[in-house]
């Protein structure tokens, strides 16, 4: 089976630039979820998806933060501009929606983030 | 709110010996999912191993294993045989069984595997 997609993997940009994230999850995950993990810190939920509907978004900073689900599969995350203090790794991750093994969240590789 | 706290920032091990990693969480709930992540240098998130709060059995995986105490509130992870392949982060986290299924997460414990 294969796993959450993300792209690109590194990226550095100068600060006020902008930069976008896309992410794939696994087939049939309804549920998508962006993080932001600074580093030595733990994650921090940026947005929740449920198909295309926003779950949560209350920790996202939205004057200059946006995401995306339009059909319900892949997502994309936009930061525009860009601070210095964005500079981390953004983690997608989807699960299943209900009982079982479907309250296990898979996360990709992360996207690498440097703001200079 | 649901709270979890890992009180050890590192830990270090020698090459195959066990070590165990701790955890404690504070809920009013009942219903819930609690979870070990491994995140390597390359920080992906990898899980390791979960455990079903309504299960009373203790979860394993291979050299894996979790000694859950939900009285106390408490989900220890032990990993026998270490390998220098453990050698990463390894989170803790809760999940709610309600609607929202967010994850709440610990801090980190860094795990140093010594030759």
């Amino acid at each position: 089976e294969a796993g959450v997609a993300q792209s690109p993997r590194y990226k550095i940009i100068e600060k006020r630039q902008s930069v976008a994230f896309w992410c794939n999850p696994i087939s049939g995950h309804a549920t998508l979820y962006w993080y932001q993990q600074i580093l030595g810190q733990g994650p921090k939920l940026l947005i929740q998806f449920q198909n295309n509907g926003v779950v949560d978004d209350s920790q996202l900073p939205k004057d200059r933060f946006s995401a995306e689900r339009l059909k319900g599969v892949d997502s994309t995350l936009k930061i525009q501009p860009a601070k210095l203090e964005d500079s981390a790794v953004y983690l997608c991750a989807s699960s299943l929606v209900g009982g079982g093994s479907g309250n296990t969240i898979y996360f990709g590789e992360g996207s690498w983030l440097t703001v200079v | 709110a649901q709270t979890v706290t890992q009180s050890q920032p590192e830990m270090s091990v020698q090459e195959a010996e066990t070590v165990t990693l701790s955890c404690t969480y504070d809920t009013s709930e009942s219903d819930y999912y609690l979870f070990w992540y491994k995140q390597p240098p390359s920080r992906q998130m990898i899980l390791v191993i979960r455990q079903e709060a309504y299960k009373q059995q203790n979860a394993t995986e291979n050299r894996f294993s979790v000694n859950f105490q939900k009285a106390a509130k408490s989900f220890s992870l032990k990993i026998s045989d270490s390998q220098l392949g453990d050698a990463a982060m390894y989170f803790c986290a809760y999940r709610s069984a309600d609607s929202n299924y967010q994850l709440i997460w610990g801090a980190g414990t860094k795990l140093i595997i010594k030759p």
